[in-house]
């Protein structure tokens, strides 16, 4: 694929419930990054990993949120004990290694919907 | 949280008129980006500027930045209908390579 892909599109879950968002990066790009972003909103930033560890988790809000990247390649966003204000568009991106720049390549996004 | 102001919040043109969006900024940045995002979903990344850079073009954009004022201004020339979206800008700090988003100018280009 020559972009980065997000599973699902779209998640409606029941607070309380747990739920699991996934993230392929481009082949190749080393550094991957976790957004939300609420209506009406800019992105806000999460968590980054550069290869299988991040690097500054420093954005997740709380101790429900969990990102794991244990291959170095796809990522996945875990949230546990979902609340409705978890409800948000999760967006990934991914840069490649060595650019002199940080430009990041967005995924289309998972729309949250706890109800 | 968000670190970028932009202004103005909606922008409403006609196709063919240029469309100016500001941003401002608070830290010191290594670069400072502008994306547009369509119907809510996948930013696309447009140009880039370095702290050390005044002045960028890229085809019809064409993007300044201000250090000693924290600000940029991203110019759209000749706009079209397909042009209408969200622009943000976000910045690159010093401090690290995540970036930091504004909130966003809503720019509506009528035919």
């Amino acid at each position: 694929g020559a972009g980065v892909s997000q599973t699902p599109s779209n998640k409606v879950t029941e607070k309380g419930k747990y739920v699991e968002l996934r993230c392929d990066p481009i082949s190749g790009h080393t550094a991957l990054y976790w957004y939300r972003q609420s209506l009406g909103q800019g992105p806000e930033f999460l968590i980054y990993f550069q290869g299988t560890g991040a690097a500054d988790d420093s954005g997740l809000p709380n101790d429900r949120f969990f990102a794991v990247r244990p291959e170095g390649s796809v990522s996945t966003l875990k949230i546990q004990r979902t609340e409705r204000g978890d409800s948000a568009v999760y967006l990934c991106a991914s840069s490649p290694l060595g650019l002199a720049y940080n430009e990041q390549f967005f995924g289309p996004g998972t729309r949250l919907t706890v109800l | 949280s968000q670190q970028g102001e932009e202004d103005p919040q909606a922008l409403s043109i006609q196709e063919g008129e240029n469309a100016t969006m500001n941003c401002s900024y608070k830290t010191s940045i290594n670069n400072l980006q502008w994306y547009r995002q369509n119907s809510g979903r996948g930013l696309v990344h447009l140009i880039l500027i370095r702290s050390n850079e005044r002045e960028k073009h890229s085809g019809r954009l064409r993007v300044t930045l201000d250090t000693s004022k924290k600000s940029s201004s991203l110019l759209i020339t000749a706009s079209r209908a397909a042009d209408t979206a969200s622009y943000f800008c976000a910045t690159e700090e010093t401090s690290g390579s995540r970036l930091t988003f504004g909130e966003g100018t809503q720019l509506t280009v009528n035919p």
